[in-house]
């Protein structure tokens, strides 16, 4: 159950956009649809913007999208926004049956 | 409003227990899958434990089992997690989480506040 791998950080100008990896093996991220992302911010509890790779929940902007791609997940912010300034960590089921998430990337709007 | 809200954390010595409660409402409680998570101070989300509705079927990180027990009252609304044989690296605060799918794919849609589990002695 290693953490899936996430940079540390990754920054952007207001309006641009921004992609945050998450690495995984195929018995992850690689062999499952039940890929999610949140989003915490500081001293809050996390929240879900990404499930089974591409969904939004409901009342989540699309300017969240995601992807993936063999044993690598992604998440694309567009139009950055001084508020999306946050940490995000990504999640997958395992051949374990047992919940991963990634070690977190950290969203700095310049 | 759904809302889940975590009690019972504190400080407890090395080799200790603890008992978090997780009470639930706004939602029907009986018919969702459950998790614990947690987050040392700094630190990013780790998952801990998972339970499926009616209780029947459990999952544990490894880092946690053999130690630690989810159990739920559907009567009650609420979630339980017994911590026993605590270690210093179980330090954090901790969540539960609703999973919104059936089958509890893993996808967290509604988290409480979390409550702060220090050990030492």
């Amino acid at each position: 159950q290693s953490a899936l791998t996430q940079p540390a950080s990754v920054s952007g100008s207001p309006g641009q956009s921004i992609t945050i990896s998450c690495t995984g093996t195929s018995s992850d991220v690689g062999g499952y649809k039940y890929v999610s992302w949140y989003q915490q911010h500081p001293g809050k509890a996390p929240k879900l913007i990404i499930y089974e790779v591409s969904n939004r929940p409901s009342g989540v902007s699309n300017r969240f999208s995601g992807s993936k791609s063999g044993s690598t997940a992604s998440l694309t912010i567009s139009g950055l926004q001084a508020e999306d300034e946050a940490d995000y960590y990504c999640s997958s089921y395992t051949s374990s049956s047992s919940g991963v998430f990634g070690g977190g990337t950290k969203v700095t709007v310049l | 409003e759904v809302q889940l809200g975590e009690s019972g954390g504190g400080l407890v010595q090395p080799g200790g227990s603890l008992r978090l409660s997780c009470a639930a409402s706004g939602f029907t409680f009986s018919s969702s899958w459950m998790h614990w998570v947690r987050q040392a101070p700094g630190e990013g989300l780790v998952w801990v434990s998972r339970i499926n509705s009616d209780g029947s079927s459990t999952t544990y990180a490894d880092s946690v089992k053999g130690r630690f027990t989810i159990s739920r009252d559907n009567a009650k609304n609420t979630l339980y997690l017994q911590m026993n044989s605590l270690r210093a690296e179980d330090a954090a605060v901790y969540y539960c989480a609703r999973d919104r799918s059936d089958y509890g794919d893993y996808y967290m849609d509604v988290w409480g506040k979390g409550t702060t589990v220090t050990v030492s002695s």
